[in-house]
């Protein structure tokens, strides 16, 4: 079975810092993983999807790595601002079936 | 390009009632899937349609239903509501198998 783990479960930095958001996952068997974005009550907002044959993804100030050998994924974000405050979700795609497994969740704060 | 649209936003209802919730994916997707979020479980996968046809179904009683009509639009079905039913539940729809996923902004139910 398929687990999906996010840590930290909150973080909160400075505006203008760079940083990392970790996702791991138990069976490497993937086929795609996405990251989301989830403001306080609001729905889904895809950032990146990654396939499981390629290694990152970038969009912006964004960059997502894949590691399928290790079960892991990091979510980069550059020079960050407070509008990127909000919590963000890592979800394995698995191969054969189109259910998507999520961690738990980032709740990221940036002060201004 | 419309998104995925979710049908009501808000709803309020008293255990043992029933309830319809609805998703109109975005054009040309056929693929839709839905979610259930809670504070506890976080997003847990409910099931997936794809051509009229329930594809994957996830670890939740027979009282959760759903359906898919000729133009992709889905409903899901909830019957003898119950306090832990109170949740946002997610719609999320994909062209085919590996695109990702485009998520709604999910219907808030809250039982009473």
């Amino acid at each position: 079975k398929q687990e999906v783990t996010q840590i930290p479960a909150a973080l909160s930095v400075p505006e203008g810092e760079n940083l990392v958001l970790n996702c791991s996952f138990t069976d490497s068997a993937i086929y795609n993983l996405q990251w989301f974005r989830q403001d306080p009550g609001k729905g889904l907002t895809s950032l990146l999807l990654i396939q499981s044959s390629q290694r990152e993804q970038t969009s912006g100030r964004l960059n997502a790595s894949l590691d399928k050998s290790s079960g892991r994924s990091t979510l980069y974000i550059a020079a960050s601002q407070p509008g990127d405050s909000a919590t963000y979700l890592c979800a394995v795609g698995q191969g054969g079936s189109e259910k998507l497994v999520f961690g738990k969740g980032t709740k990221l704060t940036v002060n201004p | 390009k419309a998104g995925v649209t979710q049908t009501p936003r808000y709803l309020i209802k008293t255990r043992g009632q029933q309830v319809t919730l609805s998703c109109s994916p975005i054009s040309g997707h056929r693929s839709v899937s839905w979610y259930q979020q809670t504070p506890g479980q976080g997003l847990q996968f409910l099931f997936e349609y794809f051509s009229e046809t329930q594809r994957n179904k996830g670890n939740f009683p027979g009282r959760f239903s759903g359906r898919q009509f000729s133009n992709s639009r889905s409903e899901m079905n909830v019957s003898t509501l119950e306090l832990g039913d109170s949740a946002l539940y997610l719609c999320a729809s994909s062209p085919r198998t590996g695109n990702g996923y485009t998520f709604g902004s999910g219907t808030r139910l809250t039982v009473v």
